[in-house]
This record gives structure tokens, C-alpha cells and sequence, in this order.
């Protein structure tokens, strides 16, 4: 059973727009989750994370926001820019074992 | 964040062969984590190695298959033993961040293709 969940595959949005990634979560335990990015051939890269206490983090372009009681987090890139092209991964955790719970990821394309 | 390499970068190999993955970090740390990528799928943990003691392997996962060492607090390597074409993977080493350890910080990857 997925416990977190990416829903949509694939986004597509044009250059300077704002993008949303969506991520749902069906454990009530976690009380961390992180946002990766990733490229073909590369290992993911950590974005931005936040922690269950807080329901918004920023940072430059990127912004974080949890909605504890949907179990709902989404990721805003803005402005959108061609190198933010890339495979943005969802990640959780929760208690004694900090061991990460991935979702399958959501492919963005950025077009200029 | 700590930086992480990985050797090989990439390999093709034949089936019933083994290939070991070496993981070096410029900072001494305590866990080293392997998780491998499926083409089209998320990253699944293998195992955490931790320095002085064996390997934690998850469910799905065993020694025999995954043989992991963990000299000292700067180096790993993960063995993939007797590969089968479903083998086919990205294996990625990680580690956690040296200030934040609520982070995972992952190496470039070794892009594995089995014949």
C-alpha cells in the first residue's frame, strides 16, 4: 500500500508560470516530509522539506505548504524556469524509524 | 551537505556475474543508506550500513544478494551478486545531512544494465 502518493505523473507548465506539485499521505505519523528533485543520471537533490509543526516553508522559488488534516502537501515553484525540468519526488517520515517512505514521483516539464 | 561519489558510474553486465559499488563521503558519517531505482519506479531502500556492524536489511532485501561493507566512516560498497536482467537499476548511496539529520543527501548513482 502506497503511503505517500503522487498522483499525477506527469505536469506541464510554461515558462514564468507557477508550478504545483501534489502529494498525498495516508499516515497520520508522519511529522516530516522533503521534497527531492531529480534529473536522468543523477541522484535526487534535496529541495526543501518541513516539519509537521509548521503548514508553510520557503525558500527562494520554492515554497512547501501541509495540510495536516487533508494529509495533503503540495510544492510551489515560481517562477517556473526550464532547469526546474525534472522528476520532483515527495518523501516522508515518521517516528522511531526516520526511514524515508518515497512517493513515484511527478515528471515536469517546464517549456519555454 | 556532505559530498558523495560513487564508482561506476554505470556498467553492462552479464547475468549470473557479480559488481560491486563503492560509495566514498568527504565527511566521516555514522549511517550510509543503498536504495535502488526501477526503471519507472520510486526509490526503494535496500539496506542502512552503519560503521563496526552489519548491515539492517529492509523486507525484500537479504546478504546473499546485497552483500554490503562498511570499513570505516567514509567508504562503503554494495555488492549485487549473481545479477539477472531484473537487476536493472540505478543504485544510489546516501547519507544524511552533517547538520540537518532529517535529511538524506544521495550520491550521482550507478546506472546498472543486466544481459
Amino acid at each position: 500500500d502506497q503511503q505517500v502518493k503522487q498522483n499525477s505523473p506527469s505536469l506541464s507548465v510554461q515558462e514564468g508560470r507557477i508550478s504545483i506539485l501534489n502529494c498525498d499521505y495516508t499516515n497520520s505519523m508522519f511529522d516530516y516530509f522533503l521534497w527531492y528533485k531529480k534529473y536522468p543520471a543523477e541522484g535526487p537533490t534535496f529541495l526543501i522539506s518541513i516539519s509537521s509543526i509548521k503548514d508553510k516553508n520557503e525558500d527562494g522559488r520554492f515554497t512547501v505548504f501541509l495540510n495536516k488534516s487533508a494529509k495533503h502537501l503540495s510544492l510551489h515553484i515560481v517562477p517556473s524556469q526550464p532547469g526546474d525540468s525534472a522528476v520532483y519526488f515527495c518523501a516522508a517520515k515518521a517516528g522511531n524509524n526516520r526511514k524515508l517512505i518515497w512517493g513515484l514521483g511527478t515528471s515536469l516539464a517546464v517549456n519555454p | 551537505s556532505a559530498v558523495i561519489s560513487q564508482k561506476p558510474s554505470r556498467d553492462i553486465c552479464q547475468r549470473g556475474t557479480s559488481l560491486t559499488i563503492q560509495c566514498q563521503v568527504d565527511s566521516q558519517v555514522t549511517m550510509m543508506f543503498w536504495y535502488r531505482q526501477q526503471p519507472g519506479q520510486s526509490l526503494t531502500l535496500i539496506a542502512t550500513a552503519n560503521q563496526g556492524s552489519e548491515a539492517t536489511y529492509e523486507s525484500g532485501f537479504v546478504i546473499d544478494k546485497f552483500p554490503i561493507s562498511r570499513p570505516n566512516l567514509t567508504f562503503s560498497t554494495l555488492t549485487v551478486s549473481n545479477m539477472s536482467p531484473e537487476d536493472s537499476s540505478i543504485y544510489l548511496c546516501s547519507v544524511l545531512g552533517l547538520a540537518d539529520q532529517e535529511t538524506q543527501y544521495f550520491g550521482p548513482g550507478t546506472r546498472l544494465l543486466v544481459l
